[in-house]
């Protein structure tokens, strides 16, 4: 099992340019998420996902979409890059009460 | 306001002695708490989860103790190694979804 896998690892963008950070599992979860980690903030949840076709909002939803067509894949997109979206950004899928994190992306936002 | 506060933001102990680290909540009512280990550049990786209805959990060398009264858990790896150096974070559960505090940088000196 490759378990939790994200892409890319790195990425520069430009205010106002868009762009998907691609996430996927192996392990046949319903549950997915994703949440972004800034420095003495912890990880904050973004959007989560309890099965194909069913997403919902987390603590911090602003600027981010997601949609979840497979129980494998769960994307997230930005539409509007902005600086203050500067982070690094895990996807996770969970077995019952456990978390499976991926290696995260880490996203610069000029 | 609801909060999740980790003592402190780094702990530096020598090797064989007991690391206890601490994890204090306002306004929450959770399910669960889990602990989770962060080495830099990648994913927390689950380390244990123990229920509000559960006192203590060990594993190995890690202890995990829940005061719901007080609302504080207490983490502790007893006989610390160096490779015990990483960030420890804490989550609380809350139905779908999960909060994490800021995370506790543990460093082991031999």
């Amino acid at each position: 099992n490759a378990g939790v896998t994200q892409t890319p690892k790195f990425q520069v963008l430009k205010t106002g340019q868009s762009m998907t950070l691609q996430c996927a599992q192996d392990m046949n979860h319903e549950y997915m998420s994703w949440y972004r980690q800034d420095p003495g903030m912890g990880l904050r949840l973004i959007h989560y996902s309890v099965g194909a076709g069913i997403t919902d909002q987390g603590e911090v939803p602003n600027g981010y979409n997601v949609s979840r067509s497979t129980t494998e894949d769960f994307p997230l997109r930005l539409l509007s890059a902005a600086p203050s979206q500067t982070s690094v950004y895990f996807c996770a899928s969970s077995s019952k009460e456990t978390q499976y994190f991926g290696p995260g992306t880490r996203l610069l936002v000029l | 306001s609801q909060k999740i506060e980790q003592n402190s933001e780094a702990l530096n102990i020598q090797e064989g002695k007991t690391a206890t680290l601490t994890c204090n909540y306002t306004n929450y009512s959770p399910a669960y708490l889990q602990w989770y280990r962060q080495d830099p550049g990648r994913g927390p990786v689950f380390l244990l989860l123990i229920r509000e209805n559960e006192k203590e959990k060990r594993k190995e060398r890690l202890k995990v103790t829940f005061d719901t009264t007080l609302k504080q858990s207490l983490f502790h790896i007893t006989a610390s190694q160096p490779a015990d150096s990483a960030t420890y974070l804490c989550a609380l559960s809350l139905y779908n979804d999960m909060r994490f505090g800021a995370g506790t940088r543990l460093t082991v000196k031999p």
